[in-house]
């Protein structure tokens, strides 16, 4: 456990309707990324942060945004949900002791309908 | 396209014996290697990580590196019921990124 917890963990929503996951560290970490995960294309980056307002896109971006306010939370939103964006997201910090070490919060099952 | 490739399996190995688990990467500047353990309906765990060529072993798991061939590794030996689970590879370069492959689906037979 890294000391990540994110909200909601399952969430059912309709086609065009705004979605945000909320990422909560407890651990001071400088990074924090926000991943999907779908069958067949394994976890894809769709942003991070590395640090408070500190922001850039991964490979997956189009149709979300994210903001991080606060060292402590890295919020992604979907502005207006589509069925594509079905997934389970993953949220991950840096780990404190070796180089480019990743760690991942219990995921957030995301249905839009 | 930064790309990590995975036989997606699934492996099926006897309880007891050695499981082979391998990775290629495209980008010859990665510098950091990873191995994360996923068990369905969970998120990813990390079980190694491996920056310099050879091997490293941690209890059961050796993670193997060879950066000329482009090639990671991970062996468990006395493969236990409780180490079926998708095994995902994962490469990072210098930009605190890392770029995953699909997983392989390991599968212990008891």
């Amino acid at each position: 456990d890294a000391g990540i917890t994110q909200s909601p963990r399952h969430k059912v929503t309709e086609t065009g309707t705004p979605v945000t996951l909320r990422c909560h560290q407890t651990e001071n970490h400088r990074y924090m990324y926000w991943y999907r995960q779908d069958p067949g294309h394994g976890l894809r980056l769709i942003h991070y942060s590395y640090g408070v307002k500190d922001t850039d896109k991964g490979e997956v971006s189009d149709g979300y945004s994210v903001s991080r306010s606060k060292t402590e939370d890295f919020l992604l939103t979907l502005e207006s949900a589509t069925s594509s964006q079905t997934s389970v997201y993953f949220c991950a910090t840096e780990g404190q002791d070796s180089y480019n070490e990743q760690f991942f919060g219990p995921g957030t099952r995301l249905t839009v309908l | 396209q930064k790309e990590v490739e995975q036989n997606s399996g699934p492996l099926s190995v006897p309880e007891g014996a050695i499981a082979s688990l391998n990775c290629t990467y495209s980008d010859r500047g990665s510098q950091s290697f990873f191995w994360y353990r996923q068990y369905s309906g969970k998120s990813p765990e990390l079980i190694m990580s491996i920056y310099s060529n050879g091997d490293k072993e941690d209890g059961r798991f050796t993670a193997q590196l060879n950066k000329a061939s482009q090639y990671v590794s991970l062996l468990i030996r006395d493969s236990q019921p409780s180490d079926s689970a998708t095994y995902l590879c994962a490469a990072g370069g210098g930009n605190e990124k890392l770029t995953f492959g699909t997983g392989t689906r390991l599968t212990i037979i008891p």
